[in-house]
């Protein structure tokens, strides 16, 4: 069984700082894709980065970067030069590849991160 | 293109009340699943389908009803509403085949059951 792990329920930042929003996960796939969502006050889920388990390298988008350690099953991300419009929920994910993607997605129980001008 | 367009957006019900949540993609997406959101608790699985004709139960199916009877419709239906079926509802889509295809939200139906 496949499970997600966000140890932070609430997290505050300083504008311009950067952070780290934790996430470990637990399966005993080798191929899975590890997913981070933003959801602002509005309601929508937007999707930030993604990262496979075969990735030699850390996924980065802009501000955004996956700290992945595999042997730590730890897939933190980690937002630099943080905005005020950084100031939402944040999810991680987690779906099992053996059967080519049609596993769901599981979801953490998210952090939510305050931006601090 | 429309993407994941959930229907409707806001719903008030009464305990014992049945109702339909309509979810509709045309990106003609094999996969489609549907999640609540609670305070706390993230989002969790409901139900799920890997194509027409073929669904199975996630984390929480208990009091819902699903069917695919098309490749872009994936209706979630609560027999018989209760106050703890109160939620956001998310359903979301993606092709099958890599674990990294990009995965599309709906933008959320907000149900209360009073």
């Amino acid at each position: 069984a496949q499970k997600i792990t966000q140890t932070q329920p609430g997290m505050f930042v300083q504008e311009k700082e950067a952070v780290t929003l934790d996430c470990t996960y637990d399966t005993s796939d080798p191929s899975y894709g590890l997913f981070w969502y933003k959801q602002p006050s509005s309601g929508e889920m937007i999707f930030l980065i993604y990262q496979g388990s075969y990735d030699q390298q850390n996924a980065t988008e802009g501000r955004y970067s996956l700290n992945f350690q595999k042997a730590r099953k730890s897939a933190n991300l980690v937002i630099s030069a943080s905005q005020l419009g950084d100031s939402a929920m944040y999810f991680c994910a987690m779906r099992e590849g053996a059967r080519s993607g049609n596993t769901p997605l599981v979801f953490g129980k998210g952090t939510r991160l305050s931006v601090i001008a | 293109n429309a993407g994941v367009t959930q229907t409707p957006k806001f719903q008030v019900l009464k305990t014992g009340q049945s109702m339909t949540l309509q979810c509709a993609q045309d990106m003609n997406h094999e996969y489609m699943s549907w999640y609540r959101q609670d305070p706390g608790m993230g989002l969790r699985l409901i139900h799920y389908s890997v194509g027409a004709g073929i669904t199975d139960q996630g984390e929480v199916p208990n009091g819902y009803n699903v069917s695919r009877s098309t490749t872009e419709d994936f209706p979630l239906r609560l027999l018989s509403a209760a106050p703890s079926q109160t939620s956001v509802y998310f359903c979301a889509s993606s092709p099958r085949g890599m674990v990294g295809n990009t995965i599309y939200f709906g933008e959320g139906s907000w149900l209360t059951v009073v």
